[in-house]
């Protein structure tokens, strides 16, 4: 699976919106963004995913480079319920579901 | 569905003793997964079932560790013996389908400190 860089931590003021930036660079022609997020002392959960085009869920929208080297994961109003670990993680789209989650971003919300 | 369902949420142990982690995925789930999660090392993939059966457990750390999974609704991850360095946050997932669109739910997790 290819690798991720990521920023380790960035602020967002409430109301406004969270620019996830995700950089895959050595990314292959059937591996997929998949972007997950940890709220404190919780498991992980699922916010989207995507191959080539942008993507918009009831959580965020992703946006993928044409070339597919980096995305971005945008969540459109910020709360500071959506303080949490955002990962990043690109895998081939049928391979036993293996996730495998790197360092991630620590998104700070602030009032 | 109530979810994943993780047992105990808490387990606080004295090195060199067995402990048993428990999990009941989501009802219909054909895959399960065990994962760790520590400060230094992060989240990572000890072992997954498809189908109750054990497909990859190249992340299990040695041998004193082991999972089983008997039936569809549960699952077992033991340590035997413990030791401090297990400490760690325990998180159980289950997920549908195989394919692209492979959501995993995750469970809670069970916080384990080996003293």
């Amino acid at each position: 699976d290819a690798k991720t860089t990521q920023p380790t931590s960035m602020d967002c003021a409430e109301g406004r919106a969270a620019n996830l930036p995700c950089n895959h660079s050595t990314i292959s022609g059937n591996e997929y963004v998949y972007w997950y997020r940890q709220i404190h002392s919780q498991g992980p959960q699922y916010i989207i995913h995507g191959l080539k085009n942008n993507e918009t869920n009831e959580m965020a929208s992703l946006i993928i480079t044409e070339d597919r080297k980096s995305s971005t994961l945008i969540l459109p109003h910020a709360t500071l319920r959506d303080t949490a670990v955002y990962y990043c993680i690109v895998r081939v789209g049928n391979a036993g579901n293996m996730l495998t989650f790197g360092g991630g971003t620590r998104l700070m919300v602030k009032p | 569905d109530a979810g994943v369902i993780q047992s105990p949420r808490h387990e606080v142990t004295e090195m060199g003793q067995e402990v048993t982690l428990r999990c009941k995925p989501i009802s219909g789930h054909d895959y399960l997964f065990w994962y760790r999660q520590t400060m230094m090392r992060g989240l990572e993939l000890l072992i997954y079932f498809n189908n109750n059966v054990p497909i990859d457990d190249s992340g299990m750390p040695e041998d004193r560790f082991s999972a089983k999974m008997p039936n569809a609704s549960f699952s077992t991850l033991k340590i035997q013996p413990s030791e401090p360095r297990d400490s760690a946050v325990y998180f159980c997932a289950s997920s549908l389908l195989a394919g692209p669109y492979n959501e995993q739910f995750f469970g809670p997790g069970t916080r384990l400190t080996v003293l």
